[in-house]
């Protein structure tokens, strides 16, 4: 079946570092993926999306592209913050109304 | 503004209890989904729904339940056949390609 693999955690960074989360799937067909952020005790906000192969997904500095040779969605940004602290969630839709999640990275960024 | 509401955001339940969480959306969704979150891990999937009075099991649905009477409305109970409740609990709805969240309940047995 389907399934996303997203590197564990935490993460502990610098504010002003460069960040990478891994993400790699398996699916049949072509999926849809995403990167979502959740902050301490809140819900699960979508930070950014791709629809097909070489599709560039950006929001708020973040940005991820859609490699299918490789099946990968990493996410990077350039110069993290303090407020990028938070966990973050890989997943990827096949268009059947299931979303499979990836556990979750959480990431800490110190001032 | 559009969104999903859940209620209470916090409750407290004696063990042998039912206990029912709300979910609401006015975003028009046919699609919504509950899902647990244990501390440190990611979300599995407990129900959804892809259209009224239609529903189907997660990966863990034993000991819950729920009904899709309106379009809107997506509650779950917790039953007292679920052994280790305590959790965070997520209501989710999507449209064709995205999918949304609120807020969370988070669920303690004493």
């Amino acid at each position: 079946g389907d399934s996303v693999t997203q590197m564990e955690g935490p993460v502990t960074l610098s504010e002003e570092a460069f960040l990478t989360i891994n993400c790699t799937y398996t699916a049949t067909g072509y999926p849809s993926l995403f990167w979502y952020v959740q902050y301490p005790g809140e819900g699960l906000q979508l930070l950014l999306k791709a629809t097909k192969a070489d599709d560039k997904g950006s929001n708020k500095g973040f940005e991820a592209t859609y490699r299918k040779e490789t099946t990968s969605f990493h996410l990077e940004k350039g110069s993290v913050q303090v407020s990028d602290s938070a966990v973050y969630f890989c997943a990827l839709s096949s268009g059947t109304y299931k979303y499979i999640f990836g556990t979750g990275t959480r990431l800490k960024v110190l001032a | 503004d559009g969104g999903i509401t859940q209620s209470p955001k916090y409750l407290f339940r004696k063990e042998g209890q039912n206990v029912t969480l709300s979910c609401e959306q006015n975003l028009n969704h046919d699609a919504m989904y509950w899902y647990r979150q244990d501390p440190g891990q990611g979300l599995r999937l407990i129900y959804y729904s892809q259209i009224v009075n239609d529903f189907q099991k997660g990966d863990i649905a034993e000991g819950y339940s729920v009904s899709r009477e309106k379009k809107e409305s997506f509650p779950l109970t917790v039953t007292s056949a679920q052994k280790n409740p305590t959790a965070f609990y997520l209501c989710a709805s999507s449209s064709y390609n995205e999918q949304f969240f609120g807020p969370g309940t988070r669920l303690t047995v004493l």
